[in-house]
């Protein structure tokens, strides 16, 4: 079936960092979402990508999505210290929404 | 908007117990509606989808008997976990969606429930 992979796990960063996560999909996306998970908190719905290539920005957050509908990143400027969290990416294909691992975000202030 | 309330946020009970959580979308109509359990620090599982009006989805190795699901309206979803025991402890977390099965509206969660059974 569908896989969604996820890495890394876990990232450690000084506040001030770049912060950056991937996503990969065993099978062609129609489309991408990516979601955040505060410690203690259900996840948030951030953004989703539909069209190959296509990068998306908030703020200090850019989103993309692969060439080949397969592949996603999430990268994070400068981090501060909310942007803790678990950020999951969820991969829709024939008909379900798979979610992958999560990456934690932890920031040293 | 979309706001999903979920209730209760805690639950711990004895083994044997039924437990019921319910699932509410408070400013939109949510036609499909989602159950999921969450290890801790791990990602989400689904467990089930459900359609307003009709029999749930389960997932694989999901049992239907022992976690049952009513979706009996736009707004509201129901899951029961039957007879419940130790290794059912865990945090089960729903969301609702606008759109039916093919929709690609985002889901939104609720709070979740944080079931302990002793």
């Amino acid at each position: 079936g569908q896989q969604v992979m996820q890495i890394p796990q876990y990232q450690h960063v000084q506040e001030g960092e770049d912060f950056t996560t991937y996503c990969n999909s065993s099978t062609t996306l129609s489309n991408i979402q990516w979601y955040k998970q505060r410690p203690g908190g259900h996840p948030v719905f951030l953004i989703q990508l539909v069209k190959s290539g296509e990068v998306k920005k908030q703020k200090r957050l850019t989103f993309q999505f692969g060439e080949a509908k397969k592949n996603s990143s999430l990268h994070i400027t400068a981090t501060q210290t909310t942007d803790v969290g678990t950020y999951f990416c969820a991969g829709r294909g024939a008909q379900k929404l798979v979610f992958g691992q999560g990456t934690r975000l932890t920031i040293n202030p | 908007g979309a706001v999903v309330s979920q209730h209760p946020s805690r639950v711990i009970c004895k083994s044997g117990t039924s437990v019921k959580i319910e699932c509410r979308s408070l400013d939109f109509q949510a036609t499909t509606m989602f159950w999921y359990r969450q290890f801790p620090k791990q990602s989400l599982m689904l467990m089930a989808t459900s359609n307003e009006g009709s029999k749930a989805t389960y997932e694989q190795g999901v049992e239907k008997d022992k976690f049952l699901i009513n979706h009996a309206s736009l707004t509201l979803s129901t899951l029961t976990v039957t007879s419940a025991h130790p290794e059912d402890s865990s945090f089960y977390i729903c969301s609702a969606r606008r759109g039916g099965l093919n929709s690609n509206q985002p889901q939104h969660f609720g709070d979740g429930t944080r079931l302990s059974i002793l």
